[in-house]
């Protein structure tokens, strides 16, 4: 079974450019969540998709944003790109919301650069 | 913002020895903990995991223990081995409407094993 692909691998902007960021979660897997991970740093919360809704965001401004497809894909668009938005960003998927047995599998991460 | 933090950033054992790695949390309504361990140039990837009613939960080589009362939760790694290198993150799921959340992750520990 493939795991949560992410694309693309490595992706660089110039700064005030746009990136759109895609996510293919595990078959079966409705939940789509979005990490930043600055370089040395945690995880932080960005987004999480579910049945296509935008269930809750991060302390992230609004040029974060994502949509989630009716197959459950989903996308991280990041407008007017800063110097300090340069890092790891992770997708992960799980069934319906994390509940308390849910596990949350990651992909491998697209790592943006901005120039 | 951050509600998971960890008290150790860096962690050095030799191998064989046993290995406790450390992560307080601030959300006493948090009904489920995770520990993943990261890789360089990896995603996260699941260890353990463990639910609010149970104090200790046990895998292979590793256990989570949990301490509600101090709000407090450890790793520890059986006979540590060179492939327990990496940096581990405890997450706690953050509740939002009913058991349903999102994960949120503390800043990570690095665990270098000497040979």
């Amino acid at each position: 079974e493939a795991g949560v692909t992410q694309s693309p691998t490595h992706l660089i902007k110039t700064r005030g450019q746009q990136a759109t960021l895609r996510c293919s979660p595990i078959s079966g897997h409705t939940s789509v969540y979005w990490y930043q991970q600055a370089l040395g740093l945690g995880l932080q919360f960005l987004l999480w998709y579910d049945e296509g809704e935008e269930r809750n965001r991060g302390n992230f401004p609004p040029r974060f944003s994502g949509r989630q497809f009716p197959n459950y894909s989903s996308e991280l668009n990041v407008n007017a790109l800063e110097l300090e938005d340069s890092a790891l960003y992770l997708c992960a998927s799980s069934l319906a919301g994390f509940t308390r047995s849910t596990e949350a599998f990651f992909g491998q991460g697209t790592r943006l650069t901005v120039v | 913002g951050e509600s998971v933090g960890l008290h150790l950033p860096t962690l050095s054992v030799q191998e064989g020895d046993n290995s406790i790695i450390n992560c307080a949390y601030s959300n006493s309504a948090s009904d489920y903990f995770i520990w993943y361990k990261q890789e360089s140039g990896k995603g996260p990837q699941f260890i353990i995991d463990i639910r609010s009613n149970m104090d200790k939960r046990q895998g292979q080589r590793v256990t989570v223990l949990l301490n509600k009362t101090v709000k407090h939760l450890s790793l520890q790694i059986a006979a540590t081995q060179p492939g327990d290198s990496a940096v581990y993150f405890c997450a706690e799921k953050e509740n939002y409407g009913g058991s349903q959340g999102n994960l949120i992750f503390g800043k990570g520990t690095k665990l270098s094993v000497k040979p």
